[in-house]
């Protein structure tokens, strides 16, 4: 019940493309879910963040879309650019401790 | 500069060893928390702590060691490495229910 899944493991996309990243959980009890972005030696750092009474959130070219039905949330980048490859982890949270997706290594190429 | 640094960047040990991984944090943020990032498994929590001399498990916490006399300092310590141990931690921090921010990792390698 603690366990966010991820997919996909990878993800190529075109420059100017749209990403998409979903991940899903089974606690309803998770009321945050942020999105990490990673590049290599660096720890991950928030990229954007929502609560489940939100149906969906938009921070510049980075959106997330959250199903509370479905218990499914999804990340989507739009107009894709290279300096955007990455590893992307969603991760969902309770009482303040994150739970993380397996992680997504995105590349995009120009 | 503020911020979250963890130390070494690099360790290389033997099994059997002790091993103390160190994060030190200038926001004084009472929350911080270990984990470790290994491939196909995303980042799985070790220890957390909500302020100093208060500590508690998290995901993955057997063989490793934690404690907080101090709300800046959080030191993780593995008392005798083993193989599976191999992995990249991250130390991170946050105040309570706001996200949390992550160091650079230690990449340790138990031979």
């Amino acid at each position: 019940q603690q366990q966010v899944k991820q997919s996909p493991q990878s993800l190529i996309v075109q420059k100017g493309g749209i990403s998409i990243i979903n991940c899903a959980y089974e606690n309803t009890a998770f009321d945050y879910f942020p999105w990490y972005q990673q590049f290599p030696g660096k720890g991950p750092a928030l990229l954007i963040a929502i609560r489940p009474d939100v149906s969906e959130k938009k921070e510049g070219r980075f959106t997330i879309s959250f199903n509370k039905s479905a218990k499914q949330f999804s990340l989507h980048i739009m107009d894709s650019q290279p300096g955007d490859s990455a590893t992307y982890f969603c991760a969902a949270s309770m009482t303040g401790k994150l739970i993380f997706g397996q992680g997504t290594t995105l590349q995009v190429k120009p | 500069d503020a911020g979250i640094t963890q130390s070494p960047r690099y360790k290389i040990t033997e099994t059997g060893r002790q091993v103390t991984l160190m994060c030190h944090q200038t926001w004084s943020h009472s929350y911080m928390f270990w984990y470790r990032q290994d491939l196909g498994h995303g980042l799985r929590l070790i220890y957390y702590s909500a302020a100093a001399d208060i500590t508690d498990k998290g995901e993955v916490p057997d063989g490793y060691v934690v404690s907080r006399s101090k709300t800046e300092n959080f030191p993780l310590t593995l008392e005798s490495a083993t193989r599976s141990q191999t992995s990249v931690y991250f130390c991170a921090s946050s105040v309570r229910n706001q996200p949390q921010h992550f160091g650079d990792g230690t990449r340790l390698s138990i031979l």
